[in-house]
């Protein structure tokens, strides 16, 4: 157990819906990353959040955003959804100035 | 730009035998580090071992080492005595704090592992 939670673990929805996904940093990180995993894929970074603020935008669509709050937990938002967009979702978090990312179990989205 | 390269989509290995999965990399960097990470059928990504480009030496833990080649921008990870539970794809990544704080990642190796 890498000490971040997301959820939901699974989540299934048509297209041009908008979905939330959620993830809790381990205790005491202070940055969290996405990244997408389509099928078969590597790992694509997505956004990372220090402290609340946005610190890296890697290969994030228009359709999709995130935040991090004051109490660090992040959400990426994505909207207007297409087949495409169905992969594994991934949250990571580092203590911030810290290399090491530990990731979160991921979400599976299925777009229908 | 950084690039990690996996050159080896699929292996196969006899249990209890040795086996080194390679990556490559680029980068003008000098202070950076490298990961290895494992995604088994869970598809949980667990981080097996880290290597930072200043240390010369290799990175050990228990059945995992690397062989880091900082000239040559490789390294690679070999795993010893394998285990059914070693069987996963193994992403190779490469870290540098200069530069926009992401992990970049190889297309990674699938492992299987054979009895």
């Amino acid at each position: 157990d890498s000490g971040v939670t997301q959820t939901p673990k699974h989540l299934i929805t048509a297209t041009g819906q908008r979905v939330t996904l959620r993830c809790s940093p381990r205790s005491g990180d202070l940055s969290v990353y996405w990244y997408q995993q389509s099928l078969d894929q590597g790992l694509q970074f997505l956004i990372q959040y220090y402290n609340g603020e946005e610190r890296a935008k890697g290969n994030i669509l228009e359709r999709f955003s995130a935040q991090q709050f004051p109490d660090l937990h992040s959400e990426l938002n994505l909207s207007s959804l297409e087949l495409g967009d169905s992969a594994l979702y991934f949250c990571a978090s580092s203590s911030g100035g810290q290399e090491t990312q530990y990731f979160g179990p991921g979400t599976r989205l299925l777009v229908l | 730009a950084q690039t990690v390269t996996q050159s080896q989509p699929e292996m196969s290995v006899q249990e209890a035998e040795t086996v080194t999965l390679s990556c490559t990399y680029d980068t003008s960097e000098s202070d950076y580090y490298l990961f290895w990470y494992k995604q088994p059928p869970s598809r949980q990504m667990i981080l097996v071992i880290r290597q930072e480009a200043y240390k010369q030496q290799n990175a050990t833990e228990n059945r995992f080492s690397v062989n880091f080649q900082k000239a040559a921008k490789s390294f690679s990870l070999k795993i010893s005595d394998s285990q059914l539970g070693d069987a996963a794809m193994y992403f190779c990544a490469y870290y540098s704090m200069n530069r926009d704080d992401k992990i970049i990642f190889g297309k990674g190796t699938r492992l299987h592992i054979l009895p």
